[in-house]
């Protein structure tokens, strides 16, 4: 596709659900980054893959959270046993890699946890 | 450590005149710096970067941004602004030979009819 792809767009889980959440980057792209952005801040960098390596996972919140790249395209974050503080917004960047270009994300899955 | 801080929240401007919003970083080595903006309910949509060369940097949809070392600033700028330019911008710093992004809080821009 011509940009990044997220799904779903909107989820609902209750507390204690686990949820995965996709992302399809551009075709091509060797960097991929999830952000959590919760309402009215910034982004957060949570983690970055290099094709299927994950070389920075130091933003994940906690243990319940865990991001794959089995094949260096498609990624999932997967949040288990959810809870209210993680109600954010999604973020899946990807990029060439080559150091100085920038990221172009997707439109983002909003998480609401009730 | 990398960090950017965007210092207003909220600026406000007729339509026509000049824009501003500013942004001041701060990074170990040199900085690669990035405008982003967000449409309501929209993802971030790349506006221009800065890596290395002149300190003036243009971007899409007539913005440019001025890159300053010595006051460590990367404020984003517009000549004349257009009522469809108000949407939230973001600033962001990447350190040379770091791939993640830190993003400032953000600034939502209106522009007055």
């Amino acid at each position: 596709g011509a940009g990044v792809s997220q799904s779903p767009r909107y989820k609902v889980a209750k507390r204690g659900q686990d949820v995965a959440l996709r992302c399809d980057p551009i075709s091509g792209h060797v960097s991929l980054f999830w952000y959590q952005q919760a309402l009215g801040q910034g982004p957060e960098f949570l983690t970055y893959f290099q094709n299927e390596a994950q070389l920075d996972k130091s933003g994940l919140p906690s243990d319940r959270f865990f991001a794959e790249r089995p094949e260096g395209s498609v990624s999932t974050l997967k949040i288990q046993r959810t809870q209210q503080e993680d109600s954010a917004v999604y973020l899946c960047a990807s990029s060439l890699g080559k150091g100085n270009t920038e990221a172009f994300f997707g439109q983002g899955t909003r998480l609401t946890v009730v | 450590a990398q960090s950017v801080a965007q210092p207003e929240d909220q600026v406000n401007v007729a339509e026509g005149n000049p824009l501003t919003v500013k942004c001041t970083y701060s990074v170990s080595g040199n900085p690669y710096l990035f405008w982003y903006v967000q449409y309501p309910n929209r993802g971030l949509q790349f506006l221009l970067k800065y890596i290395t060369g002149d300190n003036l940097v243009k971007g899409s949809y007539g913005f440019e941004a001025e890159f300053n070392k010595s006051q460590t600033s990367f404020h984003l700028k517009k000549p004349s602004a257009l009522v469809s330019d108000s949407a939230l911008y973001f600033c962001a710093v990447r350190d040379f030979g770091n791939e993640k992004l830190t993003f400032g809080t953000g600034t939502r821009l209106t522009i007055i009819p």
